[in-house]
């Protein structure tokens, strides 16, 4: 079975940073890229980063690039979120995701909290 | 950015036929994914590739589509469907739609 579990969430303040993980199990995480969505209080879902199965390549939308930044480690079966200078609009419910072959997310795990506020 | 629209809300009966809309600023080929979140949970993949359905969806959900003007279709609509049904594109950098709440009459 696939399983994804976020950790890492919490309150931070304006401009500091915090670093999330995900843990993957039941498939060879090797084998998938992986991303991170997120979903703000009663909002749609964003797309926030997504890695490739070394590592190599990201990719990242406007809203974040040059603050986030994705890694993995193919020998944990684990993916992270670096989110520096954070804002208040990056309050959100952070998802890590499996991203299949057509670019769509296929598994997703149960989401982590992360509360930017003074 | 690939803009995608969905009209906000639809409530309909159990067991009638509901078909849910999405409809992009640009042409994103067949690369649009559907799927399904609850209140309090994950969102859960039904359609992938604008007509795919995903292992383990029941066959009342189906997608079709191409181009710019994609549709979820749910037949027969049960009362467990009651959700938000988000739609995404992959041709681009991955955007969503803003959602389609289901609600049940």
């Amino acid at each position: 079975e696939v399983q994804l579990v976020e950790s890492g969430g919490g309150l931070v303040q304006p401009g500091r940073s915090l670093k999330l993980s995900c843990a993957a199990s039941g498939f060879t995480f090797s084998n998938y890229y992986m991303a991170w969505v997120r979903q703000a209080p009663k909002k749609g879902l964003e797309w926030v980063a997504t890695i490739s199965t070394s590592g190599s390549r990201t990719y990242y939308p406007d809203s974040v690039k040059g603050r986030f930044t994705i890694s993995r480690d193919n020998a944990k079966s684990s993916l992270y979120l670096q989110m520096n200078s954070l804002k208040s609009e990056d309050t959100a419910t952070y998802y890590c995701a499996r991203q299949g072959t057509t670019g769509h997310f296929d598994y997703w795990g149960q989401g982590v909290m992360v509360t930017v506020s003074s | 950015d690939t803009v995608l629209t969905q009209s906000p809300a639809l409530a309909v009966s159990p067991g009638e036929r509901v078909t849910i809309s999405c409809r992009a600023s640009e042409s994103v080929s067949t690369g649009m994914h559907w799927y399904q979140q609850k209140p309090g949970q994950q969102p859960k993949l039904l359609i992938y590739g604008a007509s795919n359905l995903e292992s383990g969806v029941p066959a009342r959900f189906s997608g079709s589509g191409s181009g710019t003007d994609f549709t979820l279709t749910i037949d027969p609509v049960e009362a467990d469907d009651t959700a938000t049904y988000f739609c995404q594109q992959s041709w681009n950098d991955p955007t969503f739609g803003g959602g389609t709440k289901l609600e049940l009459k």
